[in-house]
């Protein structure tokens, strides 16, 4: 059963508009929620984490995401996005008593000068 | 602190063939895990070690197996190759300790099977 679900496969974004990539996951009792970036030819850079308390979570690079249990997501947002935001953005959760990364589909992020 | 590191970071084989790959942990990092990724399927996990012991594996034939050394690297093997195995295999490496559960990942190995 797929445990993410990444919605839109590719965005495109002008240079300094809001970023939004969606991910939802399904699971009973709320997993520990990860956001990573991969860059071209590269292995996967983690961006921040949920795994208990506040529900807003910063991470690197300006980005941040928020969790909510009544929706089951835990969307990514950046205010102004870059240039160098251009990359492939993965949403994964860890269930609990487990130790592997279920991986959402992917989602592609274009900046559009 | 240096990161977690793989190699070799390409690889041709033809099918048939075995091959190995190694992965160094970030130091002090005990749990190591496998992913492969490929366009079609995305990222699947393969398997995960914890002081040498596999303890988790994903649906993957007995074709793909791993070990960890008392070092914690980690070596995954993969018997008679099929085209269908090129990927960028990646490893992950986890401290697992004070409710830490992220996975840092290398910069992955490409493996093409002609």
């Amino acid at each position: 059963a797929q445990s993410v679900t990444q919605l839109g496969s590719h965005v495109s974004v002008s240079e300094g508009a809001l970023v939004l990539l969606r991910c939802n996951y399904s699971s009973s009792v709320p997993p520990y929620l990860f956001w990573y970036v991969q860059y071209p030819n590269q292995g996967l850079q983690l961006l921040l984490k949920y795994t208990t308390g506040a529900t807003l979570v910063k991470g690197i690079n300006g980005f941040e995401a928020e969790f909510k249990k009544s929706e089951t997501s835990f969307h990514l947002t950046k205010p102004s996005a870059h240039m160098s935001d251009a990359a492939e953005y993965f949403c994964a959760v860890i269930l609990h008593d487990d130790y592997k990364l279920s991986f959402g589909a992917g989602t592609t992020v274009t900046v559009r000068a | 602190k240096a990161g977690v590191t793989q190699t070799p970071r390409y690889l041709i084989k033809t099918r048939g063939q075995q091959v190995t790959l190694s992965c160094s942990p970030i130091s002090g990092h005990r749990s190591v895990s496998w992913y492969q990724q490929t366009p079609g399927q995305g990222l699947q996990f393969l398997f995960e070690y914890f002081s040498e012991t596999q303890r988790n594996k994903g649906n993957f034939p007995g074709r793909f197996s791993g070990r960890q050394f008392s070092n914690s690297r980690s070596e995954m093997n993969v018997s008679t190759l099929e085209l269908g195995d090129s990927a960028l295999y990646l490893c992950a490496s986890s401290l697992l300790a004070g409710g830490s559960h992220e996975q840092f990942f290398g910069p992955g190995t490409r493996l093409t099977v002609l």
